[in-house]
């Protein structure tokens, strides 16, 4: 059992790049969501999604796209990267009120 | 506004020295409060999730606690395998498919051989 898989583990972007951070789980969670953590601030929601075709904005949407297909995927897209867009992305899955599952995180640079 | 505020930010610890972490917390109608571990270059993994004033969770040298205003996350006789980052989070009673949860910025706790 993967749980929640994220890919890739790394990237390095320069200012004005697009790129799409993966994010799969095989759980059969309907509730999807993506956080970014910076240094000194707490875990802040982007984006999250109650079920496939269903997404809303988190606390810091800004300059991130997403889409929800499927019940696995949860993709997140930087449509054009910002140095402050610097930070470790994690994804979390749960099934309705229940704990969240966490991935193992991206760490993005942009320079 | 939920808020989140967690202490100390940092903590020392000799092996088998006990200590507490707090978490300080408002939020409109309390679903439930969870603790997550962090591990340096890892996701959060979850440890236990508390729903009302009173309620106590314990898992081997772990035991949450929560009152209506804070939790607390109470280590006894600490390992070095202890050592990570302890997040607070609150979820919020709101409708909708909102997520609402807000999580403090974590209790760094080293724990010396």
């Amino acid at each position: 059992n993967a749980g929640v898989t994220q890919t890739p583990k790394f990237q390095v972007l320069k200012t004005g790049q697009s790129m799409t951070l993966q994010c799969a789980q095989d759980m059969n969670h309907e509730y999807m969501s993506w956080y970014r953590q910076d240094p000194g601030m707490g875990l802040r929601l982007i984006h999250y999604s109650v079920g496939a075709g269903i997404t809303d904005q988190g606390e810091v949407p800004n300059g991130y796209n997403v889409s929800r297909s499927t019940t696995e995927d949860f993709p997140l897209r930087l449509l054009s990267a910002a140095p402050s867009q610097t930070s470790v992305y994690f994804c979390a899955s749960r099934r309705a009120n229940e704990k969240l599952f966490f991935g193992s995180g991206t760490q993005l640079s942009v320079l | 506004e939920d808020q989140v505020t967690q202490s100390p930010e940092a903590l020392r610890l000799q092996e088998g020295e006990s200590s507490s972490l707090n978490c300080s917390y408002t939020v409109s109608g309390l679903r439930g409060l969870f603790w997550y571990r962090q591990d340096p270059g890892k996701g959060p993994e979850f440890l236990f999730t508390l729903y009302s004033a009173g309620e106590e969770k314990e898992k081997e040298r772990l035991k949450a606690t929560l009152t209506k205003k804070e939790s607390f996350l109470h280590i006894t006789a600490p390992k070095p395998e202890d050592s990570a980052t302890y997040l607070c989070a609150v979820q919020a009673r709101r409708g909708g498919g909102a997520d609402g949860l807000t999580f403090g910025k974590g209790t760094h706790l080293i724990i010396q051989p």
